[in-house]
């Protein structure tokens, strides 16, 4: 059985600040690791992913995450916020060597204030 | 076509009608997912194709819902005598190849299912 839990369902931040979106898993094998962005009435964008080998990983918008076993974590930050970042973002997994189905958080809703 | 679409973009159903959700993934992907995702929830996955081939259908909610893919591209979901519980958004996502490997599921804008 696997899961995903994203502490705080709303996160606000000022823009220029740090961003910090929080994600714990579980999982009986090892995950690929997933973080996804959702704008209003649009699909879910891959923001980046944790396969194998480095487990910092960077992806798009400035946006990066670490993957760390001891903790079951893979957070989300990104170093200044800026306005266009509000949105909805979910973390997912997949077991290890399949990504045939997604388990997703139930999501962190990010406002940035001017 | 550039990605997944997915019609209508909404739909207005009365308790107890069938409704009919249609996906159109990328264009050569093997592989297309649909996935449940209820107001203030992340998406659940309900089921996947591979091409024709209906590999894991374990997340439909009830035998009301149904889904096919009869040429291994277009897919459709469709919900019988609609619940007011039925209503969320529903995502199609579609990846390119379907040898189990990690493959990028890319998402539809979804179909938002509204029950009255």
């Amino acid at each position: 059985a696997q899961s995903v839990t994203q502490l705080g369902s709303h996160v606000s931040v000022s823009e220029g600040a740090l961003v910090l979106l929080r994600c714990n898993y579980s999982s009986s094998v090892p995950p690929y690791l997933f973080w996804y962005v959702q704008y209003p009435n649009q699909g879910l964008q891959l923001l980046l992913k944790y396969t194998t080998g480095a487990t910092l990983v960077k992806g798009i918008n400035g946006f990066e995450a670490e993957f760390k076993k001891s903790e079951t974590s893979f957070h989300l930050t990104k170093p200044s916020a800026h306005m266009s970042d509000a949105a909805e973002y979910f973390c997912a997994l997949a077991p290890y060597g399949s990504a045939r189905q997604l388990t997703f958080g139930s999501g962190t809703q990010l406002t940035v204030l001017p | 076509g550039a990605g997944v679409s997915q019609s209508p973009r909404y739909k207005v159903a009365k308790r107890g009608q069938d409704v009919a959700l249609r996906c159109d993934p990328i264009s050569g992907h093997v592989s297309l997912f649909w996935y449940q995702q209820a107001l203030g929830q992340g998406p659940e996955f309900l089921t996947y194709f591979q091409n024709e081939a209906q590999l894991d259908k374990s997340g439909l909610p009830s035998d009301r819902f149904f889904a096919e893919r009869p040429e291994g591209s277009v897919s459709t979901l469709k919900i019988q005598r609609t619940q007011q519980e039925d209503s969320a958004v529903y995502l199609c996502a579609s990846s390119q190849t379907g040898d189990g490997s990690y493959n990028e599921q890319f998402f539809g804008p979804g179909t938002r299912l509204t029950v009255l």
